[in-house]
């Protein structure tokens, strides 16, 4: 069974530039959530979908941050404009629905650099 | 104070002997507890999880919970090199919430 996949492992932008990373959950995987690490920091949430559905978006830093999840499969997230301080690694992680246990399997994330 | 508490590290041990990580938390509705091992450069991979209080064990690894202390650690026995990684502690507060980490510590063991 193939992990979460993550798309580009690496992106370098100049500030002011619009980028966009992408997550592929585990098939079947109705629970998709992105993390972002910053250097230095813990992992911090970002937002959670059940299926093609916000479910909590409350880690959003702030409306230049858009997430998308279509269909309910792939996620994608987009920054516009980038700012310097977006650097840092941004993980994918998804887990099974109505489950008695709720282990987050991660993707091996995006490490996006602002110049 | 940080919602999830963890040693920076490096914790450094020898080959075979004990690594004991710990970590303490500050939300009391908490309800799961993870620990992931991260190596540099790669993704957070889960090694155990762990809902009641008491000690979970899995190979040479081994969860132990105290919800009234706010408390969970972790036990690697026989200690080898290849451990040598990060460990998050990772805390949640219910069936598929978001995780809340602690900045991971760096377990170091020596030959």
């Amino acid at each position: 069974e193939a992990g979460v996949t993550q798309f580009p492992s690496h992106s370098v932008i100049e500030k002011g530039q619009t980028v966009t990373l992408r997550c592929d959950p585990i098939s079947g995987h109705d629970n998709l959530y992105w993390y972002r690490r910053v250097m230095g920091k813990e992992i911090k949430f970002l937002l959670h979908f059940v299926k093609e559905s916000k479910q909590d978006e409350s880690g959003m830093p702030n409306n230049r941050f858009l997430a998308e999840r279509t269909g309910g499969t792939y996620s994608t997230l987009k920054v516009q404009p980038a700012e310097l301080e977006d650097s840092g690694v941004y993980f994918c992680a998804s887990s099974a629905l109505g489950t008695s246990t709720d282990t987050q399997y991660f993707g091996p994330g995006t490490r996006l650099t602002v110049l | 104070q940080k919602e999830v508490e963890q040693n920076s590290g490096p914790l450094s041990v020898p080959e075979g002997a004990i690594a004991s990580l710990n970590c303490t938390y500050s939300d009391r509705v908490s309800q799961s507890f993870f620990w992931y091992r991260q190596y540099s450069g790669k993704s957070p991979e889960l090694i155990m999880s762990i809902y009641s209080n008491g000690d979970k064990e899995d190979g040479r690894f081994t969860a132990q919970l105290n919800k009234a202390s706010q408390y969970v650690s972790l036990l690697i026995r026989d200690s080898q090199p290849s451990d040598s990684a990060t460990y998050l502690c990772a805390v949640g507060t219910g069936t598929a919430s978001k995780l809340t980490f602690g900045t991971g510590t760096r377990l170091q063991v020596t030959l």
